[in-house]
């Protein structure tokens, strides 16, 4: 089984500062990794995803987020945030495997609030 | 590409009642899982449909149910609804291949009075 852990419920930075949102996984099995941005009444959106090769991933808006296999985590950093990031972030893990794919378990959610 | 489509986008529903959900995978796309996102909290799955199968369940009670047609499109079923089912239910399609992603849909808000 998988659990993600997010580590801070919410996270308030001011426009053009840097900003880093932590997750953490746990897994007995290889899983793929991803992260996933939630706009208030909309669906998710996938920023990046870690699939195999570069710990180093880059993803739209210019998110991107680093793969740490030792330490289980994947956190997420942006260098300089803009007040339409603001919104919700969430985690997620999906064992590898074909029949696993969409079957993702997700942290409960970081919420990114960015001030002017 | 029209994407992940899910309708209706808002219901009200009374306790005891049963709801159906409906979702229309993204062109290409065979495999379609569903998910439960209670108010401020991340998605929960609930299951898995591929080749008209329910493939991966998670722990949701038996109430929940689902379909898929041969077109791919998915169809969640809630009977005897409870006040907690109350909740954003989102559809996500994904292709049974290794290296792949799931995609969502803007989900149905369901309220349960």
């Amino acid at each position: 089984a998988q659990s993600v852990t997010q580590l801070d419920s919410q996270v308030p930075v001011f426009e053009e500062a840097p900003v880093e949102l932590r997750c953490n996984y746990s897994s007995s099995v290889s899983v793929y990794l991803f992260w996933y941005v939630q706009y208030p009444n909309q669906g998710l959106q996938l920023l990046l995803k870690y699939l195999s090769g570069s710990t180093l991933v880059k993803g739209i808006n210019g998110f991107e987020a680093e793969f740490n296999k030792s330490q289980t985590s994947f956190h997420l950093r942006k260098p300089s945030v803009h007040i339409s990031d603001t919104a919700e972030y969430f985690c997620a893990v999906s064992a590898k495997g074909s029949s696993n794919t969409g079957k993702l378990i997700f942290g409960q959610g970081t919420t990114l609030q960015v001030k002017p | 590409d029209a994407g992940v489509t899910q309708s209706p986008t808002h219901l009200i529903k009374t306790r005891g009642q049963q709801v159906t959900l409906r979702c229309s995978p993204k062109s290409g796309h065979d495999t379609v899982s569903w998910y439960q996102q209670a108010l401020g909290q991340g998605p929960q799955f609930i299951f898995q449909y591929y080749e008209e199968e329910e493939r991966q369940r998670g722990n949701f009670p038996d109430r929940f149910s689902g379909h898929q047609f041969p077109n791919y499109s998915s169809e969640l079923n809630v009977n005897a609804l409870l006040l907690g089912d109350s909740a954003l239910y989102l559809c996500a399609s994904s292709y049974r291949g290794v290296n792949t992603e799931a995609f969502f849909g803007q989900g149905t808000r369901l309220t349960v009075v």
